[in-house]
């Protein structure tokens, strides 16, 4: 799975978009981009993947630059509830691995009133 | 709709003694179970997964162990903690029904349990 290059603090303030930044430049062709996040004290969350269209649920967006080399999450309105680390995750789903997760150290987002 | 459990939500225990964690899936049939530590403020580390009953696989070397008796349950297992077992533990799945794609290939994480050895 691709390395993947991500701040390791920001801030935002309540009710402003947040947008947070992941590098994956080694990115292979079939490598999808995954995000999650961890609130404090709880297990992590899914929030979003894409190959490379941009991407929109109910929780946020993800836009994949056109070469795939980075990628934004946005938090469209972000409310205190979205303070957590958020990790962006390369990979593609191998069978022979079990599908394994690789997590590294993410980015602290911060929501201020 | 699917769930996980774990249990015990957190524990404290002494150096030396056995280990039990328990996650319970529900809702779903043969899914790919996971277990992982992460250790305050640093990232998730895989420990284990399982792609059926009685199938384990370690990812690190250690002095713990983990056991798939039945399809929706993984326990994880130790003889002897050490100090450095502290961590909080985290339990997840994935629902392959219908084969390994890049949608299906999400996982579910449990509430986690809150290990600390004294």
């Amino acid at each position: 799975d691709a390395k993947t290059t991500q701040p390791p603090s920001m801030d935002c303030a309540e009710g402003r978009a947040a947008n947070l930044p992941c590098n994956h430049s080694t990115i292979s062709g079939n490598e999808y981009v995954y995000w999650y996040r961890q609130i404090h004290s709880q297990g992590p969350q899914y929030i979003i993947h894409g190959l490379k269209n941009n991407e929109t649920n109910e929780m946020a967006s993800l836009i994949i630059t056109e070469d795939r080399k980075s990628s934004t999450l946005i938090l469209p309105h972000a409310t205190l509830r979205d303070t957590a680390v958020y990790y962006c995750i390369v990979r593609v789903a191998r069978e022979t691995s079990g599908s394994r997760l690789t997590f590294g150290e993410g980015t602290q987002l911060t929501v201020n009133p | 709709s699917q769930t996980i459990h774990q249990w015990p939500a957190t524990l404290v225990q002494p150096v030396g003694s056995p280990l039990s964690l328990e996650c319970t899936v529900e809702g779903t049939s043969n899914p790919n179970l996971y277990w992982y530590r992460q250790a305050a403020g640093r990232g998730l580390q895989l420990l284990f997964y399982s792609v059926g009953i009685g199938q384990i696989s370690s990812e690190v070397p250690q002095n713990l162990s983990a056991s798939r008796p039945q399809d929706r349950q993984f326990i994880l297992s130790s003889k002897k903690l050490l100090l450095s077992d502290s961590g909080f533990y985290l339990c997840a799945w994935i629902n392959l029904r219908g084969g390994l794609t890049p949608t299906s290939d999400t996982q579910y994480f449990g509430p986690g349990t809150r290990l600390t050895v004294l």
